[in-house]
């Protein structure tokens, strides 16, 4: 697709349960990026990738939180034991260096009962 | 670490009505500045960048901004809103010359009133 993509688009988990959370970026791009978005706040950052290099990963909120992107273009956010903080829309950006230009996907909403 | 403010919370105008949503940044080195917008139910899009070069940038809908660089400011502006223009503004920054994440601004509910 032209776009970034992002799946699933809606996940409920209980308490305890562990989740993971799949982004398509752009076809070709570099970099790949994660950001969590509370309700009412901007997105923060939680990780970026360069190719399947995980260059920076200073945003994650807890060691319950990790990504992966082991052929450089799908990534997966996988959250352990999610708690009822953990709900939030995770979006997934994608970028062509040099631009510092990102392309956002849809996003997914979490939400931790 | 840079930071983001947006002044603004909640704006309502009405339809025609000029429009100016303020950001300022902290940071001491250079950086890109961007303007997100998120309509209802759609994904975060770009309206518009500054990279360097002329600190006055156009963007889509009409939109533009001018980076002040003495005032670490990067305000958006249009001059007549439109009710299509309701949605949510991010003003994001991430430091120039390195591949790091974005830094965002808490937002800005625009509401146009037909």
């Amino acid at each position: 697709g032209a776009g970034v993509s992002q799946s699933p688009r809606y996940k409920v988990a209980k308490r305890g349960q562990d989740v993971a959370l799949r982004c398509d970026p752009i076809s070709g791009h570099v970099s790949l990026f994660w950001y969590q978005q509370a309700l009412g706040q901007g997105p923060e950052f939680l990780t970026y990738f360069q190719n399947e290099a995980q260059l920076d990963k200073s945003g994650l909120p807890s060691d319950r939180f990790f990504a992966e992107r082991p052929e450089g273009s799908v990534s997966t956010l996988k959250i352990q034991r999610t708690q009822q903080e953990d709900s939030a829309v995770y979006l997934c950006a994608s970028s062509l260096p040099p631009y510092n230009e990102q392309f956002f996907g849809p996003g997914t909403r979490l939400t931790v009962l | 670490a840079q930071s983001v403010s947006q002044h603004n919370h909640h704006v309502i105008l009405s339809e025609a009505a000029s429009l100016e949503l303020g950001c300022n940044y902290s940071y001491g080195g250079t950086v890109n500045l961007f303007w997100y917008v998120q309509y209802p139910g759609q994904h975060l899009q770009l309206l518009l960048k500054y990279f360097s070069g002329d600190p006055l940038v156009k963007g889509i809908k009409g939109f533009e901004a001018e980076f002040i660089k003495s005032k670490f400011s990067f305000n958006l502006r249009k001059p007549s809103v439109q009710w299509s223009d309701t949605a949510e503004y991010f003003c994001a920054v991430n430091i120039r010359g390195g591949a790091d994440g974005l830094t965002f601004g808490k937002g800005t509910h625009l509401i146009i009133q037909p």
